[in-house]
């Protein structure tokens, strides 16, 4: 997996509101997307997947919505809470005859007001 | 179960020097991957092992390696350490590294070279 090198792009939210995060992907044959969250100081830390044959996945207060079209994932949080800031980040798979290639986005740091 | 467990979490290098990271996946995950983080840069994969073999390699120069067990344990290792090396280094686990199988951190060795 790579990742661009750019200046982290920042959200504020108040709490209780909803976030959506996005993130463009690169390749068009990508046929697996996950949602990472990362808090300082810690591993990324799996949130929700989906598939290229479907556009939208729920989980709990997340949904990831996939838009292969214009090769572009969202986050959706229902009700953020302060315990919610941390940076999220995108991976694209991609796989064909054994080679696996994942390619990370640059990661969106949120931050919830209180 | 228990989650891919990396030790150690920090350590101070000087320059010049080596140092062995070591990573043990979840139970019964075959394919091990690392990456690098830092934050002008973001997550950069270095490689990825499944049953004893690198798979998959990124763009690192020669003194970053690694190696894979039976036991699907990993090392890697970095030698003459520079200054530039220091970061979070981040060990994954997934079942088989196929698409579609979920890639699970660790939380990371923190390494910071002096």
């Amino acid at each position: 997996g790579e990742s661009v090198g750019l200046h982290l792009p920042t959200l504020s939210v108040q709490e209780g509101d909803n976030s959506i995060i996005n993130c463009a992907y690169s390749n068009s044959a990508s046929d697996y997307f996950i949602w990472y969250k990362q808090e300082s100081g810690k591993g990324p830390q799996f949130i929700i997947d989906i598939r290229s044959n479907m556009d939208k996945r729920q989980g709990q207060r997340v949904t990831v919505l996939l838009n292969k079209t214009v090769k572009h994932l969202s986050l959706q949080i229902a009700a953020t809470q302060p315990g919610d800031s941390a940076v999220y980040f995108c991976a694209e798979n991609y796989s064909s005859g054994g080679y696996q290639k994942v390619t990370f986005g640059i990661g969106t740091k949120l931050q919830v007001i209180p | 179960k228990a989650g891919v467990t990396q030790t150690p979490r920090y350590l101070i290098k000087t320059r010049g020097q080596q140092v062995t990271l070591s990573c043990s996946p979840i139970s019964g995950h075959r394919s091990v991957s690392w990456y690098q983080q830092t934050p002008g840069q973001g997550l950069q994969f270095l490689f990825e092992y499944f049953s004893e073999t690198q798979r998959n390699k990124g763009n690192f120069p020669g003194r970053f390696s690694g190696r894979q067990f039976s036991n699907s344990r990993s090392e890697m290792n970095v030698s003459t350490l520079e200054l530039g090396d220091s970061a979070l280094y981040l060990c994954a686990s997934s079942l088989i590294g196929d698409s579609g199988n979920t890639i699970y951190f660790g939380e990371g060795s923190w390494l910071t070279v002096v």
